[in-house]
C-alpha cells in the first residue's frame, strides 16, 4: 500500500479523443511525476510537477498536458488520442523536500489506457 | 541523456538461489532506484541509492558510482520474488525525472 491511488483503472478510448487521468498522492507530497509504459517496455517519464508548478518534462508533444493541485492529487490530461498512446499510465509522488529523487517514490498502481 | 541498460533480460531460477540482476548507466547521476513490478503494473520501490550498500530483508543493492554500476541481489529466493524488476536512474536536478531499464523478468519456480 503506497498510499497513492489512480483513477480510473483501465479505459477505452478512441482516436482523436481526449483523456483526463487522476492521481491522489499522500498528504505532503509536494512532488508528483506521471510515465507511460508501453507494453513490455520500461517506463518513460512524461512531466514532473512540484509545488503545483512544471518543472520538467521528457520527450512527450504538448498535448500531453497536466495540473496539480493544492490537494496533492493531479491530473494527466491527453488531446487528439493517437493508437500509440496506448499504455499504463503510472504516477509517482515523493516526500516534502524531495524535489530532486533523492528520496523514496511511491507509485499509484497505474490507469490503463486503450485507445482504438 | 542516460542510456540505462540491465541485464539479464529474463532469469528463471529455483527457489534458493542466489539471484543477481545488474544495472548499468552512461552518465553521472545523483540517485539510482531499484523498482519491483508485478503483473498488473503495480511499481514497489525497494531501494534508492546514492553510494555504497543497502539490505533490506532478503535483498540488497549495492551501487559503485565510479564505473557507473548497481547489482540488486536476492538471497534464498522464493516464488513470490517473481516479478520484473527495474533500475530508473535520475541526474543532475531531478527535474529531468527518473530514466528508466527495460527491466528483469524474473520466474523463481518452487
Amino acid at each position: 500500500e503506497t498510499g497513492v491511488t489512480q483513477s480510473p483503472t483501465h479505459l477505452i478510448k478512441t482516436r482523436g479523443q481526449q483523456v483526463t487521468l487522476r492521481c491522489s498522492s499522500q498528504s505532503g507530497h509536494n512532488t508528483v511525476s506521471w510515465y507511460q509504459q508501453a507494453l513490455g517496455q520500461g517506463p518513460q517519464f512524461i512531466f514532473q510537477y512540484y509545488r503545483e508548478e512544471e518543472n520538467g518534462r521528457g520527450n512527450f508533444p504538448p498535448r500531453f498536458s497536466g495540473l496539480q493541485f493544492p490537494n496533492y492529487s493531479s491530473e494527466l490530461n491527453v488531446n487528439a488520442l493517437e493508437l500509440d498512446d496506448s499504455a499504463l499510465y503510472l504516477c509517482a509522488s515523493s516526500h516534502p523536500g524531495a524535489g530532486v529523487y533523492t528520496g523514496e517514490l511511491f507509485f499509484g498502481e497505474g490507469s490503463r489506457l486503450t485507445v482504438l | 541523456k542516460n542510456e540505462v541498460e540491465q541485464s539479464p533480460q529474463n532469469l528463471t531460477a529455483q527457489e534458493g538461489e542466489f539471484i543477481t540482476i545488474n544495472c548499468s548507466y552512461s552518465v553521472g547521476i545523483s540517485a539510482l532506484h531499484w523498482l519491483q513490478q508485478h503483473p498488473g503494473g503495480g511499481i514497489v520501490s525497494l531501494f534508492m541509492l546514492s553510494s555504497g550498500k543497502k539490505k533490506h530483508g532478503r535483498l540488497i543493492a549495492t551501487i559503485n558510482i565510479q564505473e557507473k554500476h548497481s547489482s540488486l541481489h536476492i538471497t534464498a529466493s522464493h516464488p513470490r520474488d517473481s516479478a520484473v524488476y527495474i533500475c530508473a536512474v535520475t541526474s543532475g536536478g531531478g527535474a529531468d525525472g527518473l530514466t528508466f531499464g527495460k527491466g528483469t523478468h524474473l520466474i523463481i519456480q518452487p
